[in-house]
């Protein structure tokens, strides 16, 4: 079963980078999945943030798309999000996850998720 | 973007009890409907997709169902392990959407 960790720094500072990590484990990163985030504002609902496929194309929410950038760096099994020019609205808990594969549309793996805090 | 409503915002239930919560798709996404469970501090759980497919492992109190562009999450008897929020989530046009969820608490 494929197993999904993210990881990257807890706080950030208005106006930088976000950036954060998904480890994949137990399935080739290349293996027909889109890997998918998605965020959760704080008390709020789910927001789909976008994916990068296994063939290496991406999807972003219009919402975001100026400021996310999608990569994958299949030596290490990892994918990444960067989002830039951060504020505080875009503090939230970010999850990795996918659906299955060759499935864009659901999500049935999910990682723990990682809480990111954007402050000055 | 789709727009995905549901209701009731939260409910109140006893173990035991049958629980109903509905989805609206603000335009027609066909049967790509799907609900998810989330617990306080995890990650959200697909229990079925597309909109009447239980998911692997899911009990079977769980089931879905679609009127047009309503659709149903019905948990038959509440359990203790069912105390969550619930979300549901498109997946027929980009962006996908969620809606703002149902929390169930015990009454």
């Amino acid at each position: 079963q494929v197993q999904l960790r993210e990881s990257g720094p807890g706080l950030v500072k208005t106006s930088q980078t976000l950036s954060l990590t998904c480890n994949v484990s137990g399935a080739s990163i290349r293996g027909g999945y889109y890997w998918t985030w998605i965020r959760q504002l704080p008390g709020k609902g789910l927001e789909w943030i976008g994916y990068i496929s296994y063939t290496g194309s991406t999807y972003y929410n219009p919402s975001l798309t100026s400021r996310v950038t999608i990569s994958v760096d299949t030596s290490k099994s990892q994918f990444s999000l960067a989002l830039t020019s951060t504020t505080a609205a875009d503090t939230a808990m970010y999850y990795c996850a996918h659906g299955p594969p060759g499935k864009k549309d659901a999500f049935h793996q999910w990682g723990q998720g990682a809480l990111v805090t954007v402050s000055s | 973007d789709i727009q995905m409503t549901q209701s009731p915002s939260s409910v109140s239930a006893s173990v035991g009890d049958p629980v109903t919560i509905t989805c609206r798709a603000s335009q027609g996404i066909g049967d790509w409907l799907g609900w998810y469970q989330q617990k306080p501090g995890k990650a959200p759980r697909l229990l079925i997709y597309p909109a009447s497919t239980l998911q692997s492992g899911v009990p079977s109190r769980f089931s879905g169902s679609r009127s047009g562009t309503y659709f149903t999450l019905t948990i038959s008897s509440l359990q203790p392990d069912d105390f969550a929020t619930y979300y549901c989530q498109q997946g027929a046009d980009f962006p996908f959407t969620f809606g703002p969820g149902t929390r169930v608490d015990l009454k």
